[in-house]
């Protein structure tokens, strides 16, 4: 079976504008989870998609949002970037969204300047 | 107060040594995963756990639910291990809440 794959796996935005990252999960996996990683922090849940649908959502605002697609795909929206958005952000699919092991993209590392 | 606090944050050892690495965590949880993250950013599962033992070629995981604890062990480390080891628990949601994660360096 084919890994969890993320794109790009860098980016440089300006604050203000607009960033759509990309991850690819792994067939048969029907949930993504989405998570921030600043520098020298542990990830932070951002939210979760089980068949298409949010399924949880940690402390993020609006601005980021989400879609999970029915080819195992899935994107992260982030409007109006801010300079504090700079973090690897890295998705993770499973095969259930109930305790189900996880697989972990590489992530996409973004810098706002 | 961080729901899940992992120890100790910095280790070094010797190859060969054997290595624990200790995670707490605040209130009952549905599953505990140990994850393992090299410089650059990938993550990997190495375990995911709600009671009992796990092992896997050198690496060893186990959880006391009672005590709200678990361990991960490593037997005879080696330079390869060297990476940053996360402990992360779900709670009565699928939301993952990760530890600050403890990094081990393995020297030759």
């Amino acid at each position: 079976e084919t890994g969890v794959t993320q794109s790009p796996t860098h980016l440089i935005k300006t604050r203000g504008q607009q960033v759509t990252l990309r991850c690819s999960s792994q067939s048969g996996h029907n949930t993504v989870s989405w998570y921030q990683q600043a520098l020298g922090q542990g990830p932070q849940f951002i939210f979760q998609y089980y068949r298409e649908e949010e399924n949880g959502r940690g402390n993020f605002p609006p601005r980021f949002s989400g879609l999970q697609f029915p080819n195992y795909s899935s994107e992260l929206n982030v409007n109006a970037l801010e300079l504090d958005d700079s973090a690897l952000y890295l998705c993770a699919s499973s095969r259930d969204h109930l305790n189900s092991p996880l697989h972990f993209g590489n992530g996409t590392r973004l810098t706002v300047t | 107060k961080n729901e899940v606090e992992q120890s100790p944050q910095n280790l070094t050892a010797q190859e060969g040594e054997f290595i624990t690495i200790n995670c707490s965590y605040s209130v009952g949880i549905s599953a505990l995963h140990w994850l393992q993250q090299h410089p650059g950013g990938g993550i990997v599962s190495l375990f995911m756990l709600s009671s009992g033992k796990k092992k896997h070629g050198r690496l060893i995981a186990t959880i006391n639910i009672q005590e709200k604890h678990s361990s991960l062990h490593i037997t005879a480390s080696h330079p390869r291990d060297s990476a940053v080891y996360i402990c992360a628990v779900t709670f009565d949601t699928d939301k993952l809440i990760f530890g600050t994660g403890t990094r081990l360096q393995v020297f030759p």
